[in-house]
């Protein structure tokens, strides 16, 4: 069954350093997005991104944030200059059709970053 | 937004035991998601159901969308199933970003 792949699983990093997180979205799939999770709080959307721009993205996602989509199977999350409280569990996921209005999500296995 | 709130909070069940999650969310909605969160911490896709009964295995869910709310069960709960359950649905009717609840969490005793 296909499935969103992401690395790395761990990463830890001191503070300020940039970070890259890694995702392969389903390979037919058309729209991606980054969600956060806070240790011991609620799964938070992020960004959306379809057709190689941002379709959407919350309050959380400021000028340090960043996404692209390099080749035709990365889709990237960059952190330029990470903060204790970027500490988090990171999820990629993807959808066939827009995830709101008709689409499933699937979500990969989450990228868990510690900033020391 | 939509406001989307998971009962119980918390559910200690023998090995063994059946249970029943409440996902209710305050807007109309066209796509509702369970996920099973496991202790180290992957979310993994359990039902696509915005309306409706699915079952799968020990799991089943209802989504009565007219009446906001969805309902996970499993049953015959198996130490592999402790871990925390979300539901996630639109923010907004048609918008393609998922609020997830306040999740439940269940700890299957063996």
């Amino acid at each position: 069954e296909p499935e969103v792949t992401q690395t790395p699983s761990h990463q830890v990093t001191q503070m300020g350093q940039e970070v890259i997180l890694r995702c392969v979205p389903i390979s037919n799939h058309l729209y991606f997005y980054w969600y956060r999770q806070i240790l011991g709080q609620k799964v938070e959307f992020l960004v959306s991104f379809y057709n190689n721009e941002i379709s959407e993205k919350s309050e959380i996602f400021d000028d340090q944030f960043s996404v692209e989509r390099p080749d035709g199977s990365n889709f990237t999350l960059k952190i330029r200059s990470t903060k204790l409280e970027d500490s988090a569990m990171y999820f990629c996921a993807s959808s066939l059709l827009a995830g709101g209005g008709t689409g499933e999500l699937f979500f990969g296995e989450g990228s868990r970053l510690t900033v020391l | 937004g939509i406001q989307v709130e998971q009962s119980p909070p918390d559910l200690i069940l023998q090995e063994g035991a059946n249970s029943t999650l409440r996902c209710n969310f305050s807007d109309s909605v066209n796509n509702l998601q369970w996920f099973h969160q496991n202790p180290w911490g992957q979310l993994i896709n359990l039902f696509y159901i915005p309306s409706g009964t699915k079952q799968n295995g020990r799991l089943s869910a209802t989504t009565v969308a007219t009446e906001r709310y969805s309902l996970l069960y499993i049953s015959s709960s198996q130490t592999t199933d402790s871990g925390v359950y979300f539901c996630a649905v639109p923010s907004l009717f048609g918008n393609e970003k998922l609020t997830f609840g306040t999740g439940t969490r269940l700890t299957i005793i063996p």
